[in-house]
């Protein structure tokens, strides 16, 4: 199994705290993304990074902000959580093209009361 | 834009062959590739497809039609431990670099 972690599993946090989710990787590999998922949308992309300190949004960036300071550790923060914020994130890593699949950590289940 | 489709739900009987579409727009085409998820837990990888054809992969195949927009995965011989949903997504790189676009999945169920 790829090395990919996330942490913490599981959170709940009140409307307006901020919450940072943490996704770390032993793998080296170069791309890390954010996904959230919801009953009936699947997974939607909220941002990726391509290398250290190189980060693009998604699909749902609105409310999220994301950093990279080093290869292994990817971090999403919620600077001022909402109900419509409750998901499950999954962090997934990818080398880049070819038949690099992305592999995704265990998951984050946060609830916003 | 982007968008993907696939069925929301399928039935089948343990034993048969069963077939999930997925059609999909996209601007930058570089690969297709499906996953597994059993509920609670993360997707994990089935196959890849990026040049036009059959991939097959033990009782699992998947198909591509980059003309039409299409693929399938076909699952053979089913189980019941098949029962799970099936994620259909398109590597994009029109931005130079690569995001995964997936589609709403699709739950299969297995009867006995």
């Amino acid at each position: 199994d790829a090395g990919i972690t996330q942490s913490p599993r599981h959170k709940v946090t009140e409307t307006g705290t901020p919450v940072t989710l943490r996704c770390h990787q032993t793998e080296n590999h170069r791309y890390m993304y954010w996904y959230r998922q919801d009953p009936g949308h699947g997974l939607r992309l909220i941002h990726y990074s391509y290398g250290v300190k190189d980060t693009d949004k998604g699909e749902v960036s609105d409310g999220y902000s994301v950093s990279r300071s080093k290869t292994e550790d990817f971090l999403l923060t919620l600077e001022s959580a909402t109900s419509s914020q409750t998901s499950v994130y999954f962090c997934a890593i990818s080398d880049g093209q070819g038949e690099y699949e992305q592999y995704f950590g265990p998951g984050t289940r946060l609830t916003v009361t | 834009g982007q968008n993907i489709d696939q069925p929301t739900e399928m039935t089948a009987t343990e034993g048969a062959i069963v077939q999930i579409n997925c059609t999909y727009q996209t601007s930058g085409f570089n690969g297709l590739f499906w996953y597994q998820q059993h509920a609670g837990e993360a997707p994990t990888f089935l196959s890849y497809n990026v040049l036009d054809g059959l991939e097959e992969k033990g009782r699992f195949s998947s198909f591509l039609s980059r003309s039409k927009g299409y693929s399938y995965l076909l699952l053979k011989e089913l189980q019941m431990k098949d029962s799970a949903s099936y994620l259909c997504a398109v590597r994009d790189d029109t931005s130079g670099t690569y995001k995964y676009i997936f589609g709403t999945g699709t739950r299969l169920k297995v009867l006995a």
